[in-house]
């Protein structure tokens, strides 16, 4: 158990809908970093949240949208969904805002949402 | 830019083989790598990393050597056993701007040990 959790976890929705999915960081850590899994892209990052700001941004679709709260839990917000939307959506959270001069802070994730968008 | 490759699955093995996983980097700068095991039906889990050129990762029996001269991270166990039986992702860190950072992963191979 790594200390992250997210709700829910699965979700079948249907094509167009909006849906959000909830993280909780392991107690203490201050970022936030979604990615995506899914058969053909693979584990792909999408945003990093810091202590309540947005602090890293990559392929995430204008779709899609995240923030994180004061009590440092994050929801990513999926709409207009679209069939190419089904996948796994991981959390994971690391202790320091700043990644380390050599990268070298752990990502702990949690056990992931799986979307199905039918 | 920033990539990792890793060989493709399943692999196969009998209990008590000897397993090597290849992967290979392509990176600008001095990253961090990792690699990370998911379990049928469960998320990531952290298996060993190596913040520098020649350190050596290790945990449950399992070990990488960061060579930078090969850009290799390969994962290796001298016996397996049933219960590694999982997908294995390397992984590299990617700094970005403003300190934010991402992990970088390749695409995973399917292990499947056999008593």
């Amino acid at each position: 158990d790594s200390g992250v959790t997210q709700t829910p976890k699965h979700l079948i929705t249907a094509t167009g809908q909006r849906v959000t999915l909830r993280c909780s960081p392991r107690s203490g850590d201050l970022s936030v970093y979604w990615y995506q899994q899914s058969l053909d892209q693979g584990l792909q990052f999408l945003i990093q949240y810091y202590n309540g700001e947005e602090r890293a941004k990559g392929n995430i679709l204008e779709r899609f949208s995240a923030q994180q709260f004061p009590d440092l839990h994050s929801e990513l917000n999926l709409s207009s969904l679209e069939l190419g939307d089904s996948a796994l959506y991981f959390c994971a959270s690391s202790p320091r805002g700043g990644f380390g001069l050599a990268g070298e802070e752990t990502q702990y994730f949690g056990p992931g949402t799986r979307l199905l968008v039918l | 830019g920033d990539s990792v490759t890793q060989m493709e699955g399943p692999v196969t093995l009998s209990e008590e083989a000897f397993l090597t996983i290849n992967c290979t980097y392509t990176a600008t700068g001095y990253p961090s790598l990792f690699w990370y095991v998911q379990y049928p039906g469960e998320g990531l889990q952290l298996l060993l990393k190596a913040t520098k050129a020649d350190d050596k990762g290790s945990n449950k029996g399992f070990e990488a050597t960061y060579r930078k001269e090969t850009t290799s991270f390969h994962l290796e166990k001298g016996s397996v056993q049933v219960s590694d039986s999982a997908v294995y992702f390397c992984a590299l860190s990617f700094l970005l701007d403003n300190q934010g950072g991402k992990l970088i992963f390749g695409q995973g191979t399917e292990l499947s040990v056999k008593p």
